[in-house]
């Protein structure tokens, strides 16, 4: 596609549950990233994926937090036992190569927990 | 942590240049400089990148300092629309990018 796809663009789910995050990156891009932004603060690194290396999990915020990617394509973020704490826009960004080339970024997945 | 220093905020006017600071005084010879701005609402927007030399795009001139130390983003004549957070941002090598607070742009019609 053009450009970095998210899905859902809104969620709203109970305290408790799981859910499920979708990033569609650049068709190519090695390098792909997810980022918190809770409402009027910055963005928090959650995690990063490089090509075939392991990924830096260093930012995610707990054991409930966990992210997968398919070699070069789609990543996957699940929250599971949903907190509200955990309501943020969850953004990904994807590049061609580390450093080198700008991120691009999604529009977001907007997630409230009620 | 960022390794970067920014003012909090700036003010603009209309149809002005703009000059948006950034110091990166622990920065290594093989780090680029990253500028990426936030529209409110919106996810972030990639702005410019360089390494040494001064870049140009059609968004901003980056100019970077000759001991690196140091980069200004400048906006050849803001617009209401570049009210924004802009970002400095320094990464080498496979490093993750780091986003610290930014630079809050006013622009006053």
């Amino acid at each position: 596609g053009a450009g970095v796809s998210q899905s859902p663009s809104n969620k709203v789910t109970e305290k408790g549950k799981d859910v499920e995050l979708r990033c569609d990156p650049i068709s190519g891009h090695t390098a792909l990233y997810w980022y918190r932004q809770r409402l009027g603060q910055g963005l928090e690194f959650l995690i990063y994926f490089q090509g075939n290396s392991a990924p830096d999990k260093s930012g995610l915020p707990s054991d409930r937090f966990s992210a997968e990617r398919t070699g070069e394509s789609v990543s996957t973020l699940t929250i599971q036992r949903t907190q509200q704490e955990d309501s943020a826009v969850y953004l990904c960004a994807s590049s061609p190569l580390a450093s080198v080339y700008g991120y691009t970024f999604g529009s977001g997945t907007r997630l409230t927990v009620v | 942590d960022a390794k970067t220093t920014q003012p909090n905020s700036m003010e603009s006017n209309e149809e002005e240049p703009v000059h948006l600071p950034c110091n990166h005084s622990t920065i290594s010879g093989t780090d680029y400089i990253h500028w990426y701005r936030q529209l409110p609402s919106q996810g972030p927007e990639y702005v410019i990148h360089g390494l040494t030399s001064n870049v140009n795009n059609r968004m901003a001139s980056l100019a970077i300092a000759e001991d690196r130390k140091s980069s200004t983003l400048i906006l050849h004549r803001a617009t209401l629309r570049d009210a924004a957070v802009y970002y400095c941002i320094t990464q080498g090598g496979s490093e993750k990018l780091v986003f610290g607070k930014g630079t809050k742009l006013t622009v006053n019609p």
